[in-house]
């Protein structure tokens, strides 16, 4: 079955930190896509990035990058420079080709931003 | 453009009642998703639309829980009746394309929490 982990429950940095949320998979499949969403406060989740299986190249933008690793099967996030705005709940989340569920979210990572 | 819509955002009703959750998806949107979102984890699918058709139900407990999407545009999901458990944010979510796997961009409107006394 598939399975998403976010080990980090809650996370605080001090602004203009870098902070890096980590994010673990499990799947029998070749084929699936990896998402990050962020939660901010007002509850709307909002789409960060999407990942296919096949496409191991890592990504940036602006403040935001992403570390995909098929051989550890995670897919991390890191903020440089941190803000304030930043502050929210991150959900990594999987979806196979092949098998299992439709859509699964990890539990979130809190990451609290303080001035 | 106008984003999902949900109504009510928050709703208190007593156990044994029913409820209904109404969502409007993005415009040319055809599929829609339903989530239920526990304090403090991640959402969880509870049923999954292609236009009108229901393809992924799986995990909507079908005894207490309904959804429809009678056009394949707007849908409403119903408990009848709720217990205390049901307390939760429920989550609409819509994206473009369709298939078995969902692998598009979705966009999520902002929930209606519901409290079960």
């Amino acid at each position: 079955a598939q399975k998403v982990t976010q080990a980090q429950t809650e996370i605080s940095v001090v602004e203009k930190e870098d902070v890096t949320l980590d994010c673990v998979y499990e799947t029998r499949d070749t084929t699936y896509y990896l998402f990050w969403y962020k939660q901010p406060p007002s509850g709307e989740l909002v789409f960060l990035i999407r990942r296919n299986s096949f496409d191991e190249q890592n990504e940036i933008s602006g403040r935001y990058s992403w570390n995909f690793q098929k051989s550890t099967s995670s897919f991390n996030f890191t903020i440089t420079a941190s803000q304030v705005v930043d502050s929210a709940v991150y959900f990594c989340a999987l979806s196979e080709a092949n098998y299992g569920q439709n859509f699964v979210f990890g539990p979130g990572t809190r990451l609290s931003v303080l001035p | 453009e106008a984003g999902v819509v949900q109504s009510p955002r928050y709703k208190i009703i007593e156990k044994k009642q029913p409820v209904a959750f109404w969502c409007n998806p993005i415009s040319g949107h055809n599929t829609l998703y339903w989530y239920l979102q526990n304090l403090g984890q991640g959402p969880e699918l509870l049923i999954r639309y292609e236009n009108e058709e229901a393809v992924d139900d799986s995990q909507l407990p079908k005894d207490r829980f309904s959804a429809e999407r009678l056009k394949g545009v707007d849908s409403t999901l119903k408990i009848q009746p709720a217990e205390l458990g049901d307390s939760a944010v429920y989550l609409c979510a819509s994206s473009l394309g369709s298939g078995r796997v969902s692998y598009n961009e979705q966009f999520f409107g902002p929930g209606t929490r519901l409290t079960v006394l």
